[in-house]
């Protein structure tokens, strides 16, 4: 079976704080993993995505992510946050069955001046 | 660029009504999707579609039907709509791989009264 968890459904962090959103996969095959950004009234944007290449994965805005295998995780981190990072972020887990994806519950990111 | 749009931002509507929401992609993708998203649930998979004329139920297509007509075009109808069809929809085209990207419209926020 093939799941995806997000610990945390809301983290604070001030500006210029690491911001750290967790991500913890389930998978009988090897995963494909995303994650996505939702900015308030809009839909999900990309922002990383691991396909078994490089396990360290940069995204845009400044975002990276790392795959462990070991920890079957798939954390997002960035180094300073931005108010304008402020939204909700979802990690997704391909089914490997015709690109449909499990997401996750989402993690909503509030940046306080 | 890449573009899904959809047909309305926001949406009200009456219980019994028969509702349409329509999706529209420019990128000659193979595959659609429609979600609903609902606090603390994140996205749920409600039906999608590989190819014109064809589609799969989702995770909860219970209280919806979906049309395919042409490849740029998804729709996703509610026969009749109730309460609990309160949400927002968003609307996903991908090729399909499993390593491709999921791309999103902006949404509808549909209420029904």
């Amino acid at each position: 079976a093939q799941s995806v968890t997000q610990l945390g459904s809301h983290v604070s962090v001030s500006e210029g704080a690491l911001v750290l959103l967790r991500c913890n996969y389930s998978s009988s095959v090897p995963p494909y993993l995303f994650w996505y950004v939702q900015y308030p009234n809009q839909g999900l944007q990309l922002l990383l995505k691991y396909t078994s290449a490089a396990t360290l994965v940069k995204g845009i805005n400044g975002f990276e992510a790392e795959f462990k295998k070991s920890e079957t995780s798939f954390h997002l981190t960035k180094p300073s946050a931005h108010m304008s990072d402020a939204a909700e972020y979802f990690c997704a887990l391909t089914k490997h069955t015709g690109n449909q994806f499990y997401f996750g519950t989402g993690t909503s990111l509030t940046v306080i001046p | 660029d890449v573009k899904v749009t959809q047909s309305s931002r926001y949406l009200v509507k009456r219980t019994g009504e028969k509702v349409f929401l329509e999706c529209v992609q420019d990128m000659d993708h193979e595959n659609m999707f429609w979600y609903r998203q609902d606090p603390g649930l994140g996205l749920r998979l409600i039906y999608f579609s590989y190819d014109v004329k064809m589609k799969e139920k989702g995770d909860i297509p219970e209280g919806y039907s979906v049309s395919r007509e042409k490849k740029e075009r998804f729709s996703l109808i509610l026969e009749s709509a109730s309460t609990n069809q309160t949400s927002m929809y968003l609307c996903a085209s991908s090729l399909p791989g499993d390593t491709d990207t999921q791309y999103f419209g902006p949404g509808t926020r549909l209420t029904v009264l």
